[in-house]
């Protein structure tokens, strides 16, 4: 069974440009969610998708940052301009939606942002 | 609110040593608790979990953790390390109920020494 799949992998931009990632989840899983890991942090929840609606979006700074789950399966994640602050590691995770209340969630490898 | 408090941000053991790695946390309701595993280059993977049924829960690769609701702990334990447990392990806590989401820990990395 293949993982969830995000890309790409590194990203290294320049201030003020834009970037968007990629998320595949796991096939039949729900939910999505999106988490923001900074250096010698533990992952941070940006937004939440059951299906394709967006059910927690309030650590998401909408100011730059933009989020989409059309037809309920991959999800794009947008910085729009990027800030050095945004250097970080991009999470992607999915679960099915029991697994939502139980927290199991099954994580990718991972988009790491570096913003020159 | 939830939160949890991970003590030590590095700890060093020797192979075959005990492995313990100390997690406590904060919730207003009764919690559900989370270990997770992130080895290098590699995505987070849950090694257990407690959802209010037994305390002491097994999980993978021979690590266990204790509920302890008097000490607001969830201590993740291996009686003896073997080098491929080299990794940053990450606590995590659920306030439980539906639609809830995972306050994470800020991580403990493991080192395992010959």
């Amino acid at each position: 069974e293949a993982g969830v799949v995000q890309s790409p992998r590194y990203k290294i931009i320049e201030k003020k440009q834009p970037v968007a990632f990629w998320c595949n989840p796991i096939s039949g899983h729900n939910t999505l969610y999106w988490y923001l890991q900074n250096l010698g942090q533990g992952p941070e929840l940006l937004i939440r998708y059951e299906n394709e609606e967006a059910v927690d979006d309030s650590q998401l700074p909408k100011d730059r940052f933009s989020a989409e789950r059309l037809k309920g399966v991959d999800s794009t994640l947008k910085i729009q301009p990027a800030e050095l602050g945004d250097s970080a590691v991009y999470l992607c995770a999915s679960s099915l939606v029991a697994g939502a209340r139980t927290g199991e969630l099954f994580f990718g490898e991972g988009s790491r942002l570096t913003v020159l | 609110a939830q939160s949890v408090t991970q003590l030590g941000s590095h700890v060093s053991v020797s192979e075959g040593a005990l492995v313990l790695l100390r997690c406590n946390y904060s919730s207003s309701v009764p919690p559900y608790l989370f270990w997770y595993v992130q080895y290098p280059n590699q995505g987070l993977q849950l090694l257990l979990k407690y959802t209010s049924a037994a305390t002491l829960v097994k999980g993978i690769n021979g690590f266990e953790a204790e509920f302890k609701k008097s000490e607001t702990s969830f201590h993740l334990t291996k009686p003896s390390a073997h080098m491929s447990d080299a990794a940053e392990y990450f606590c995590a806590v659920s306030a439980g109920g539906t639609a809830s989401k995972l306050t994470f820990g800020t991580g403990t990395r493991l080192q395992v020494t010959l």
